[in-house]
């Protein structure tokens, strides 16, 4: 029940398109998903975080969409850039307890 | 702020050997976290501190690793003894509550030969 449930585990995409990573969960006291983004060599980065009290929310080119019902929400990354390139997880959390982190998505965008 | 600065950035050590790795959390976050990366396991949550009290340590994997936060800006994981399927990368990272994000540190690249 403690698991978070990601998929693809791995992505290509052409420079310009759209990523979609989604993520899956059982425990309904979750309530707070961020995703991150870790490059070689470096530490993963928060990079948007949403609760489940909006369904979607939106910052740049990245947009987390959430689905309470379905127990899922998903990262978009629109016109994808090969900078984007990068390993990015979702992660869960139930109030101020620990993370829960996905096995992580690495996405490769070519120019 | 210098953010969550971990030592050493690489460690390579023998079979048998005791490794300590260490981790300066940012000033004022009350949580610090070790985790553990491999490809094959992922991001695995090895034990993590509330106000410098240790409040899970399920996931250390088995006796040989023990962890001390001895006061608000310092942590060490400790391996003793060290062997081959240590090998990771290991990150610390520090946070005020969960619901607020972590900070990761850069890791310590592990290879137990």
């Amino acid at each position: 029940q403690q698991q978070v449930k990601q998929s693809p585990q791995s992505l290509i995409v052409q420079k310009g398109g759209i990523s979609i990573i989604n993520c899956a969960y059982e425990n309904t006291a979750f309530d707070y998903f961020p995703w991150y983004q870790q490059f070689p060599g470096k530490g993963p980065a928060l990079l948007i975080a949403i609760r489940p009290d909006v369904s979607e929310k939106k910052e740049g080119r990245f947009t987390i969409s959430f689905n309470k019902s379905a127990k899922q929400f998903s990262l978009h990354i629109m016109d994808s850039q090969p900078g984007d390139s990068a390993t990015y997880f979702c992660a869960a959390s139930e109030r101020t307890d620990k993370l829960i982190f996905g096995t992580g998505t690495r996405l490769q965008v070519f120019p | 702020d210098a953010g969550v600065i971990q030592s050493p950035r690489h460690e390579v050590t023998e079979m048998g050997q005791e490794v300590t790795l260490r981790c300066k959390p940012i000033s004022g976050h009350d949580y610090l976290f070790w985790y553990r990366q491999t490809m094959m396991r992922g991001l695995e949550l090895l034990i993590y501190f509330n106000n410098n009290v240790p409040i899970d340590d399920s996931g250390m994997p088995e006796d040989r690793f023990s962890a001390k936060m001895p006061n608000a800006s310092f942590s060490t994981l400790k391996i003793q003894p060290s062997e081959p399927r240590d090998s990771a990368v290991y990150f610390c990272a520090s946070s005020l509550p969960a619901a607020y994000g972590y900070t990761f540190g850069s890791g310590t690249r592990l290879t137990v030969v």
